[in-house]
C-alpha cells in the first residue's frame, strides 16, 4: 500500500464550479501536511498547509480527519488558471511523503 | 533572491556514462533534498542534507551520490546512468526540518538515458 494515495483524476471542472478531492495516508503519527500544487512540467509550490482545525485560504479550504486518515481540498469558484496537479503531501518526523497528485482541468 | 536553481534544464546521457546535476540556493537554508519524479508516481527523495559536509540516504538512493561542501550547492551524481535513471529530478530546500517548514523547489531537470 503507497504511503500516501491520491485519486488521479482528471477532474473535469467547469469554471466557477466547486471541485473537491481527498488523500488518505498510512502512518498514523504523521505530524503535518499540505498541499503543493505543480503545474505541468514546472516544479511543486506550496499551495497550503494543513491544520487540525482546516483552514481556509481565499477560494481554497483544506480539512484534515485524523481519525480516518485522510485530508482533503475544496476549490470554490474555479478559475481557469486552477488548472494544475494538487500534490498531497505528509510530514512524519521530518520526512515528506509525495501523493503522485490529483488533476484537475477547469473548462470554460 | 534566485531561490534554488538547477543547471541543466535537460539532458541526454547514453547508457554508462556520467553527469553531475547542479543545484543551488541562495536563501541561507541547512537542509538541502534530491527528489526524482516518474510519471505518474510522487516524488521520491534521493539524498538529503542537513548541513555543509553532511549527506544522507533517502528513499531510492542506489545508483547516486551527493556532496554538500557548502551551504550553498548539493550537486547529484550519476556514475554509470541507467535507462531505469531517466525522469525529472528536483533538488529542494527548507530552512528547518521541522513539521510545517515549506520545502522550495527549483525548476528541474529532465534526464533521458538512452
Amino acid at each position: 500500500r503507497k504511503e500516501v494515495e491520491q485519486d488521479p483524476g482528471p477532474f473535469n471542472v467547469p469554471e466557477g464550479a466547486t471541485v473537491a478531492f481527498n488523500c488518505t495516508y498510512s502512518n498514523s503519527a504523521s505530524q503535518s501536511f499540505f498541499w503543493y500544487r505543480q503545474d505541468c512540467r514546472k516544479e511543486p509550490k506550496l499551495l497550503m498547509s494543513v491544520y487540525s482545525s482546516g483552514n481556509e485560504d481565499g477560494r481554497f479550504t483544506a480539512q484534515l480527519n485524523r481519525a480516518s486518515q485522510y485530508i482533503s481540498l475544496l476549490i470554490r469558484d474555479s478559475k481557469l488558471s486552477d488548472s494544475a496537479t494538487y500534490l498531497c503531501v505528509v510530514n512524519s518526523w521530518g520526512k515528506l511523503q509525495f501523493g503522485a497528485g490529483t488533476q484537475v482541468v477547469v473548462t470554460p | 533572491n534566485a531561490g534554488v536553481t538547477q543547471t541543466p534544464k535537460f539532458r541526454i546521457l547514453k547508457i554508462g556514462q556520467s553527469m553531475t546535476l547542479q543545484c543551488a540556493q541562495d536563501m541561507n537554508h541547512n537542509y538541502m533534498y534530491w527528489y526524482r519524479q516518474d510519471p505518474g508516481m510522487g516524488l521520491k527523495l534521493i539524498y538529503y542534507s542537513v548541513g555543509a559536509g553532511i549527506t544522507d540516504k533517502g528513499e531510492v538512493p542506489n545508483g547516486y551520490n551527493v556532496s554538500r561542501s557548502t551551504t550553498e550547492d548539493f550537486p547529484l551524481r550519476l556514475e554509470l546512468a541507467a535507462p531505469s535513471q531517466t525522469s525529472v529530478y528536483f533538488c529542494a530546500s527548507s530552512y528547518s526540518k521541522q513539521s510545517g517548514t515549506e520545502e522550495y523547489f527549483g525548476p528541474g531537470t529532465r534526464l533521458l538515458v538512452l
